[in-house]
């Protein structure tokens, strides 16, 4: 069974990074056929995605945040990590890992199905 | 970017009742739809994969439909246990959540 667990700081500073890492248990970052995301949650609001990264390197961000956002695999330590940089209190929000399984990718785009494997989510404050 | 848009977005319904939440895209993402619950204070639970394929350990209960633009989720024979908020999710391009559809058990 694949589990997933968040970590990184709870409290950042106005304007700078965030960083957060996922790790994962129970099965591999690097195994064929998976992806790896990450979405987060306002207080009270619905889920937002964030971005994701295939198994193959392929990376996805959403739109609104793609200029502030990173996300990447360490396969040495079965992790994958967000950096969010000039964070505001905008960006305070339960933040999530999760992954699921690839249908395929081509011509730029992956088809993928949902995400069956979830962290159970950090809380996130951006505050002085 | 695909926008997706889910009705109602809160409904109350008694146990035991047939509930319907809807889910529709701006644009056509063929079968790469997803269901998930939350339970407030939990991470979500897909419940549905590719708009009718339900997860293992899914009650029967659930069930989904649809393709192209527009989806279904049905729950025969509400629980309890139900009371939650369902999202849908597009996997066709990127990801994109709906707003969610909070459930009461009146």
């Amino acid at each position: 069974q694949v589990q997933l667990q968040e970590s990184g700081p709870g409290l950042v500073k106005p304007s700078q990074t965030l960083s957060l890492t996922c790790s994962v248990s129970g099965g591999s970052v690097s195994r064929g056929g998976n992806y790896w995301t990450w979405i987060r949650q306002h207080p009270g609001k619905g889920l937002e995605w964030i971005g994701y990264i295939s198994d193959s390197g392929n990376i996805y961000y959403n739109a609104s945040l793609r200029s502030r956002v990173t996300i990447s695999v360490d396969r040495s330590k079965n992790q994958f990590s967000l950096t969010l940089s000039s964070v505001t209190a905008a960006d305070t929000a339960v933040y999530y890992c999760a992954g699921g399984a690839l249908h395929y990718c081509a011509t730029g785009n992956c088809y993928a199905y949902g995400q069956a494997y979830w962290g159970q989510g950090t809380q996130v404050t951006v505050a002085s | 970017d695909i926008q997706m848009t889910q009705s109602p977005s809160s409904l109350s319904a008694s146990v035991g009742d047939r509930v319907t939440i809807t889910c529709r895209a701006s644009q056509y993402i063929s079968k790469y739809l997803n269901w998930y619950q939350q339970e407030p204070g939990k991470a979500p639970k897909l419940l549905i994969s590719a708009a009718s394929s339900l997860q293992s350990g899914v009650p029967s209960r659930f069930s989904g439909s649809g393709y192209g633009t527009d989806f279904t989720l049905t729950i025969s024979g509400l629980q309890p246990e139900d009371s939650a908020t369902y999202y849908c999710q597009q996997s066709h391009s990127s990801l994109t959540f709906g707003p969610g559809t909070k459930v009461d058990i009146k």
